[in-house]
């Protein structure tokens, strides 16, 4: 039930581009994406949503497949303040009464 | 910017104690969550609660947890009594819509559950 990200973890130089994913065996509505530093809490990222695509930030961006019931990050040109944990947030019932998440890409971006 | 707000941010407990751990959601949000993560580990869900009641929970949900919203503001987890694998972060959440699956969690900073 839970989504599985790959990979699990990556290390970048700064200025480098990384492609995290998320892969649910269950049909999916929508699927979040949240960031988590060291100690803290998931901040939200982006949304995408059944029959569409929603670009969150500038040089973060995300797809969605519906029929492959997968979702990837697309992070481009990193920067420091990347380095983080990336969790996928899945919803599979249309209500908002569950959202389940990925077992985590850790991102390290490096000088 | 409103925000989520939990307390204590760390509780210290011998095994076999009840603890209740706090959390003050936006106001005007009407979904509720406590999530848990063990240090390092995948965010877990534990509990939604929605129009007074438990909309959905988990299997880690079992009859040592419970959840309060005792006056319209608080939301409360309770455990009634710790174990060791209890020790995690816990994180409140709440969302602004019930409806809407295109409405983000907004996550409190956590308590993190320490027992001993």
């Amino acid at each position: 039930q839970q989504p599985v990200q790959s990979p699990q973890a990556v290390i970048l130089r700064e200025g480098e581009d990384a492609v995290i994913n998320c892969s649910s065996s269950k049909a999916l509505y929508s699927v979040h994406w949240y960031r988590q530093k060291h100690g803290e809490a998931p901040v939200f990222l982006m949304i995408l949503l059944k029959g569409g695509e929603q670009k969150g930030h500038e040089k973060i961006s995300a797809s969605f497949n519906e029929k492959k019931q997968q979702s990837s990050l697309y992070l481009t040109a990193s920067q420091l303040s990347y380095s983080g944990t990336y969790f996928c947030g899945t919803e599979t019932t249309g209500t908002a009464s569950k959202l389940t998440f990925g077992t985590g890409t850790r991102l390290q971006v490096t000088l | 910017e409103p925000e989520v707000t939990q307390t204590p941010s760390h509780q210290v407990t011998q095994m076999g104690q009840e603890v209740i751990l706090r959390c003050v959601p936006i106001s005007n949000h009407l979904y509720f969550y406590w999530y848990r993560q063990i240090l390092g580990q995948k965010v877990e869900f534990l509990v939604s609660f929605y129009n007074n009641e438990i909309s959905e929970k988990s299997e880690i949900f079992d009859d040592q947890f419970s959840v309060e919203r005792p006056d319209g503001s608080n939301f409360t987890l309770k455990i009634r009594s710790t174990k060791l694998e209890d020790s995690a972060m816990y994180f409140c959440a709440s969302m602004a819509t019930a409806s809407a699956y295109n409405s983000p969690l907004h996550f409190g900073n956590g308590t993190r559950l320490t027992v001993t």
